[in-house]
């Protein structure tokens, strides 16, 4: 069974430091990989995925992710962080095959503080 | 275009109510997903329906919750007699397709709350 763990419930950094996510996943078989932002009293919007080509994946807002496969991680990063970047993070993992294909798994999501 | 849609925003049910929960997918799209995010257990897949198919009922967590999709379009999940624990937000979602790579794009969800 596949399965997704987010290390940290809540992360916080200063405006301008460094963001990164954690992110390891169980599977059998490399899945595809995604991370989502959710905003408060907002659905969940797509920051990047990674689909089995270029291992280092850029999305929206400036953040990007790594997929490692000897250390089943797909940490996520940005530069500098932006105010405006304060959210709840979800990593989530799908099947590329079978039954449960696109059925996403999620994390327990980390939430991001930003300090003036 | 207009993105998933889903009504009613905010749901308040007493113990033991049927209620039934909406979502408007986005035109063209033949995948729809629905999830349920709760402080307990996270964001969790419910079901999901894909044209004309057999839907993946796989992650519904009881019997009291069941789900249809007409024409192909609009999502209805149903959920009789419900508990306490029945209380999250749910999600809908829906893509192009049911292919892994397809970006799913969510709703804002209905939060339902159980007295």
């Amino acid at each position: 069974a596949q399965s997704v763990t987010q290390l940290g419930s809540h992360v916080s950094v200063s405006e301008g430091a460094l963001v990164l996510l954690r992110c390891n996943y169980s599977s059998s078989v490399p899945p595809y990989l995604f991370w989502y932002v959710q905003y408060p009293n907002q659905g969940l919007q797509l920051l990047l995925k990674y689909t089995s080509a270029a291992t280092l994946v850029k999305g929206i807002n400036g953040f990007e992710a790594e997929f490692k496969k000897s250390e089943t991680s797909f940490h996520l990063t940005k530069p500098s962080a932006h105010m405006s970047d304060a959210a709840e993070y979800f990593c989530a993992v799908s099947a590329r095959y079978g039954g449960s294909q696109g059925n996403l798994i999620f994390g327990k999501g980390t939430k991001l503080s930003v300090k003036p | 275009g207009a993105g998933v849609s889903q009504s009613p925003s905010n749901k308040v049910t007493e113990k033991g109510k049927d209620v039934e929960l909406r979502c408007d997918p986005i035109s063209g799209h033949t995948a729809l997903y629905w999830y349920r995010q709760s402080l307990g257990q996270g964001l969790e897949f419910l079901i999901y329906f894909q044209g004309n198919s057999a839907p993946d009922k796989s992650g519904l967590p009881s019997d009291r919750f069941s789900a249809e999709r007409t024409g192909g379009s609009v999502s209805t999940l149903t959920i009789q007699r419900t508990q306490q624990e029945d209380s999250a937000v749910y999600l809908c979602a829906s893509s192009i397709s049911r292919g892994g790579t397809d970006t799913q794009y969510f709703g804002p969800g209905t939060r339902l709350t159980v007295l």
